[in-house]
Order: C-alpha cells, then sequence, then structure tokens
C-alpha cells in the first residue's frame, strides 16, 4: 500500500525567509510518481511538479525547488525567498507506476499549511 | 484554469437527502476522477471512470455512485447524506487511463446540515 507523510501540519515564516516542505512516501513500486500541489485559500488545487522515480536530479523553477531522495524515500520542497502569496496549503502526492488494466489514482499526505507573515 | 469544470460550485443540504455534483473533464480527456476532501480523512480517491467504464474504486461509501456518459462527463451522486458527508469534492481528468497528470476542477463543497 501506498502512504505519504507529511510531518508538517503548520509552519509560519516571515517572508523573505527560505521555507523547506518535508515530505516522506512509502510504495513498494519501483516505478512511481511523485507530485506536489498548492491548495491557496480559494480551494482549487494547482498542480506544482510531477517526478518520476527514476528522476533524482534537483529541480528548480523560479524561486521553487524540489529535492528528491530515493534513498530516504523523501521528495521536500522548498520556497526561496518566500513571499505572503505563497500562503496556501501544500500536498504532496503519489502514484504508482502504470499497469496494464490500472489506474492511477493519487494519494495524497496529509498537506502543510504554510503562512507567510508580512 | 485547468479546463475541467464542476458544478454546482456550492451545495447546502440537509441530512437523509440525496444531491449530485458534476464534472465536466478537459477536452479530448477521456479519463475522470472523484477525490474527496474532508477535515477527517484529508484528501482520498473516490473512484474513477475511463471512457464509460469504471476503472478503480478508492475509499467510497456504498451510499455514493457514479457514472460517466457518452458524452463523457461524470456524475457523483451522494445518497442518504450524513453530517460527516460535508467535504470539498474535487473532480479531476486525465487523458488516458495511466495518464500521470490529472487537471483537477475547482471543486464542489457540499455542506449537510
Amino acid at each position: 500500500a501506498q502512504k505519504v507523510t507529511q510531518a508538517q501540519t503548520e509552519i509560519s515564516v516571515v517572508e523573505k525567509e527560505d521555507v523547506t516542505l518535508d515530505c516522506v512516501y512509502e510504495t513498494r513500486d519501483t516505478t512511481y510518481y511523485l507530485f506536489w500541489y498548492k491548495q491557496p485559500p480559494s480551494g482549487e488545487l494547482v498542480f506544482l511538479i510531477r517526478r518520476n522515480s527514476f528522476d533524482e536530479q534537483n529541480e528548480i523553477s523560479g524561486r521553487y525547488s524540489w529535492n528528491f531522495q530515493k534513498s530516504t524515500s523523501s521528495f521536500n520542497f522548498t520556497i526561496t525567498a518566500s513571499q505572503v502569496v505563497d500562503s496556501a496549503v501544500y500536498f504532496c502526492a503519489l502514484s504508482e507506476a502504470f499497469r496494464t488494466g490500472s489506474a492511477r489514482q493519487l494519494t495524497f499526505g496529509s498537506g502543510t499549511q504554510l503562512t507567510v507573515l508580512p | 484554469d485547468s479546463g475541467v469544470t464542476q458544478t454546482p460550485k456550492h451545495l447546502i443540504t440537509a441530512t437523509g437527502q440525496r444531491v449530485t455534483l458534476r464534472c465536466s473533464p478537459r477536452s479530448g480527456d477521456l479519463s475522470v476522477y472523484w477525490y474527496q476532501q474532508s477535515l477527517d480523512q484529508g484528501l482520498q480517491f473516490l473512484i474513477q471512470y475511463y471512457n464509460g467504464e469504471e476503472r478503480a474504486k478508492g475509499n467510497i461509501l456504498e451510499r455514493f455512485s457514479a457514472q460517466q456518459f457518452p458524452d463523457l462527463h461524470s456524475e457523483l451522486n451522494l445518497s442518504s447524506l450524513e453530517l460527516g458527508d460535508s467535504a470539498l469534492y474535487f473532480c479531476a481528468s486525465s487523458v488516458g487511463s495511466g495518464s500521470t497528470e490529472q487537471f483537477f476542477g475547482p471543486g464542489t463543497r457540499l455542506t449537510v446540515l
């Protein structure tokens, strides 16, 4: 069975600070996909990144960066120079590899509420 | 805008009632997923349809059912509603059954009084 753990329930930082959101996952598959979604106060789920299990290169997109470490089953998300608009709930999610006839539903972590104070 | 539409945006009803939530996937997407986000259970997968057929079931209650129509829109039916069914219900769509990229709709917020 798959499991995603986001141990940080709430994080509060002051604007311009860097913040890292932790994500630890469990899966029996050797091929899988990891995701991060953002849920702002308006409620929609915004896709941020998808990473497959064969690609352990860190990724940077503007102020966002992701650190994937298969050895520790972690997929952490760092926001550099945080801004008030980054305040949201952030979800890490896991999807199994495709098997013929199977589905790829997402297993979500419990989310981390990030509050960036001005 | 993900291209996935959900109606209604908000729904308020009473215990014991039945409601229907509607989802239209992105143009060209054949797969529709339903997720429930509640305070107790977090975000969890309910059910998936692919091109009209049920493909996978998650933690969906027997009081809940879904279907996907020939025009690919999907409906989630919730019956004998209980207070605990109050939640945000998301629909997501993807191109194929096994596609990794799912596009989420804005959600329907259901309040059961």
